[in-house]
């Protein structure tokens, strides 16, 4: 079975662009949470979208969006770039939503770059 | 807020001796407790979780971790430490309602292995 998988790998992009991460989950998980991880603040936890709903939401700024599609691929974007977004962007999948029992299963994450 | 501390940023020890990496917790309710490695420039991966029952828990690659209700510890243990285990480990707890369902990371220990 394949695993989670993330796109693109590496992103480099200037202060005040938008950029747009795409994560597909594991075959048949309908749950899809983002994490941001920097070595200062650690791993903090975004959002979560469990069939195509969003069902927690991280303290980060409106900047930071999400959606899931229908397949339960999902897509996070962030607006207006500040260097500060400079991270690595984890994507997990599990089967069911949070507050379960399941594990999260995490990709191999896009690494942003903000110039 | 549920929150989890790993006491020490940095754990040495040398191969074919145990390793302990150390994790307490804070939680309403009962906790979800998992164990997740983090290898350079990759995702991270699923060692074990304590949901309920046996306090000892076994996972992957030799690992078992022992949840201790009274103290709110989970600590990571593995009987003979290999050079391949130097990585980065990261404890997680959830809760059972509202936010708290979300997972909840610490700040991660560094394991290195000394041959």
């Amino acid at each position: 079975k394949a695993g989670v998988t993330q796109t693109p790998r590496y992103l480099i992009k200037t202060r005040g662009q938008q950029v747009t991460l795409s994560c597909s989950p594991i075959s048949g998980h309908r749950s899809v949470s983002w994490y941001q991880q920097t070595p200062g603040q650690g791993l903090q936890f975004l959002f979560e979208y469990f069939s195509e709903t969003q069902r927690n939401k991280g303290n980060f700024p409106g900047r930071f969006s999400g959606r899931q599609f229908s397949n339960s691929r999902s897509e996070m974007n962030v607006s207006t770039l500040e260097l500060g977004d400079s991270a690595l962007y984890l994507c997990a999948s599990s089967l069911e939503a949070s507050g379960g029992t399941n594990e999260q299963f995490f990709g191999p994450g896009t690494r942003l770059t903000v110039l | 807020a549920q929150s989890v501390a790993q006491p020490e940023d940095q754990v040495n020890v040398a191969e074919g001796n145990p390793l302990t990496v150390k994790c307490t917790y804070s939680v309403s309710g009962n906790p979800y407790l998992f164990w997740y490695v983090q290898y350079p420039n990759r995702g991270l991966q699923f060692l074990l979780k304590y949901i309920t029952g046996d306090n000892l828990v076994k996972g992957s690659y030799g690992f078992e971790a022992e949840f201790n209700k009274s103290q709110t510890s989970f600590h990571l243990k593995k009987p003979s430490a290999l050079v391949s285990d130097s990585a980065l480990y990261f404890c997680a707890v959830r809760g059972t309602s509202g936010s708290a369902r979300q997972l909840t990371f610490g700040s991660g220990t560094q394991l290195t292995v000394l041959p």
